[in-house]
């Protein structure tokens, strides 16, 4: 089992670019969550999707939008970068509901997006 | 609405000697609680996890956790730190929805374990 993954391991891009980080969740699993870490801070959620649909959503612009895939895997899509932007991008991945009383998120190393 | 407070940013122990990690939460629901630790360029590992069972919660790596509902607090501790524990930790909150599945995760700001030789 791969476990969460994720890609890239690292990008570079300037203010104003769009950029889209990836997730492949951990098999059998149905559930996508995102999550921004900012240095020396703990990791903020973004949204979770589920059914190819956004279940969730935390306090995030709509610049912050994603997309969830027929074979569960999704995209994390950031419009009009701004330097605040630039943190450590994590996926998680779980059982979705129906599944069991309590679903564990297991996470991805992260994608280091670093906006200059 | 809920949040957690990890009352500690940086907690320095001596090697064999007691790890205490503080945190309190608040949150509107019953809440699910967790411990998550990361390692530098390693991803987010869940130590323990409560979930309205034992308020007693053993993890891995022989770390435990106490929910303390009055006090609204769920603190981590081991009898005896390592080398290898020093990292970040995180204290967690969420809950469920009433179909399963869970709420996206709450993180503290996290508590930075420095163990001495």
């Amino acid at each position: 089992d791969a476990g969460v993954t994720q890609s890239p391991t690292h990008l570079i891009k300037t203010r104003g670019q769009q950029v889209t980080l990836r997730c492949s969740p951990k098999s059998g699993h149905d559930t996508v969550s995102w999550y921004q870490q900012a240095l020396g801070q703990g990791p903020q959620f973004i949204f979770q999707y589920y059914e190819e649909e956004e279940r969730q959503r935390g306090n995030f612009p709509d610049r912050f939008s994603g997309h969830q895939f027929p074979n569960y895997s999704s995209e994390l899509n950031v419009n009009a970068l701004l330097l605040g932007d630039s943190a450590l991008y994590l996926c998680a991945s779980s059982l979705g509901p129906g599944q069991g009383a309590y679903n564990e998120q297991f996470f991805g190393p992260g994608t280091r997006l670093t906006v200059l | 609405a809920q949040s957690v407070t990890q009352l500690d940013s940086h907690v320095s122990v001596s090697e064999g000697t007691p790890v205490l990690l503080r945190c309190n939460y608040s949150s509107s629901y019953s809440p699910s609680l967790f411990w998550y630790v990361q390692h530098p360029n390693k991803g987010l590992q869940l130590l323990l996890k409560y979930t309205s069972a034992a308020t007693l919660v053993k993890g891995i790596n022989g770390f435990e956790a106490e929910f303390k509902k009055s006090e609204t607090s769920f603190h981590l501790t081991k009898p005896s730190a390592h080398m290898s524990d020093a990292a970040e930790y995180f204290c967690v909150v969420s809950h469920m929805y009433s179909g399963g599945g869970a709420d996206g995760l709450t993180f503290g700001k996290g508590t930075h374990l420095i163990i001495q030789p």
